[in-house]
C-alpha cells in the first residue's frame, strides 16, 4: 500500500454542475477525513468517518455537500450545484485507531475549479 | 475551542540565513498533539513533526528544530542555513484525542529563500 490516494487530482467544473471526488485510504484505516483547503488559508475539518458511520461534520459543510464511505473502505465528497466559493483543494486523510499517537496520513488532494 | 495562531503571513530571508516560524496555540485539553506540516508549491502536505502535550524536549533533525514550550503555549520551529527548496508554506497544527484527533491547521506561514 503506498498511502492515501484521491482522484481525480484536478477537477474544472462549470457553475451549477455536480462534482464527486473519491478518497482510497491506507488498507486497515478505519478513520477517514475531509478536510478544504482554500487559496492562502490552512485546511479545515469537513467531516469524518470510523468505518462506514460519519460521526461529525463541520458547519463548513452546506446542504449541497455529501459525503459516503459504504463499506468502510474508500469515501466519496460529491458536491451539487457548484459554487464558485467551492474551489478549493480538498483533502483526504486516514487513520487507524489503533495507533497510540493516531497519526492521520494526507492524500495528494484534489484541487476543484468553478469557472 | 481550539485554535492556532501563525503571526507571519510571509518571511523572505537569503539563503542560509537563520529562520524562526512562530506558533501559538490555545486549547482546554490536556492531552493534545502538535503538528508542524509543509507544503510546497506542488500542493501536497509533508508531515515535519508531531508532538505531543507531555513531552516539551526540543527536537533537532538535521537543520529543522522545533521548540515547544508550554508556559507559552508556543511551537516554533526554526530552520538552520536554509535553502531554496525550504521555500513553501509551513502550517502548524494542533489535534486532541478528545475531539477525534481533527486537525486543526493555522492559516500558515509563506517562506521565501532567496539565492
Amino acid at each position: 500500500d503506498t498511502g492515501v490516494s484521491q482522484d481525480p487530482r484536478h477537477k474544472i467544473t462549470k457553475r451549477g454542475q455536480n462534482v464527486t471526488f473519491r478518497c482510497d485510504p491506507i488498507s486497515e484505516h478505519n478513520r477517514l477525513y475531509w478536510y478544504r483547503q482554500t487559496l492562502g488559508q490552512g485546511p479545515e475539518f469537513l467531516t469524518y468517518f470510523q468505518n462506514e458511520a460519519q460521526l461529525e461534520k463541520s458547519r463548513l459543510l452546506s446542504d449541497r455537500f455529501s459525503a459516503e464511505r459504504p463499506k468502510g473502505s474508500f469515501s466519496t465528497l460529491e458536491i451539487q450545484r457548484t459554487e464558485q466559493g467551492d474551489s478549493a483543494m480538498y483533502l483526504c486523510a486516514s487513520s487507524f485507531t489503533g495507533d497510540p499517537h493516531n497519526e492521520q496520513f494526507f492524500g495528494p488532494g484534489t484541487r476543484l475549479t468553478v469557472l | 475551542a481550539q485554535k492556532v495562531t501563525q503571526a507571519q503571513t510571509e518571511i523572505s530571508v537569503v539563503e542560509k540565513e537563520d529562520v524562526t516560524l512562530d506558533c501559538v496555540y490555545e486549547t482546554r485539553d490536556t492531552t493534545y498533539y502538535l503538528f508542524w506540516y509543509k507544503q510546497p508549491p506542488s500542493g501536497e502536505l509533508v508531515f515535519l513533526i508531531r508532538r505531543n502535550s507531555f513531552d516539551e524536549q526540543n527536537e533537532i533533525s538535521g537543520r529543522y528544530s522545533w521548540n515547544f514550550q508550554k508556559s507559552t503555549s508556543s511551537f516554533n520551529f526554526t530552520i538552520t542555513a536554509s535553502q531554496v527548496v525550504d521555500s513553501a508554506v509551513y502550517f502548524c497544527a494542533l489535534s486532541s484525542m478528545n475531539r477525534d484527533d481533527k486537525i486543526i491547521f493555522g492559516k500558515g506561514t509563506r517562506l521565501h529563500i532567496l539565492p
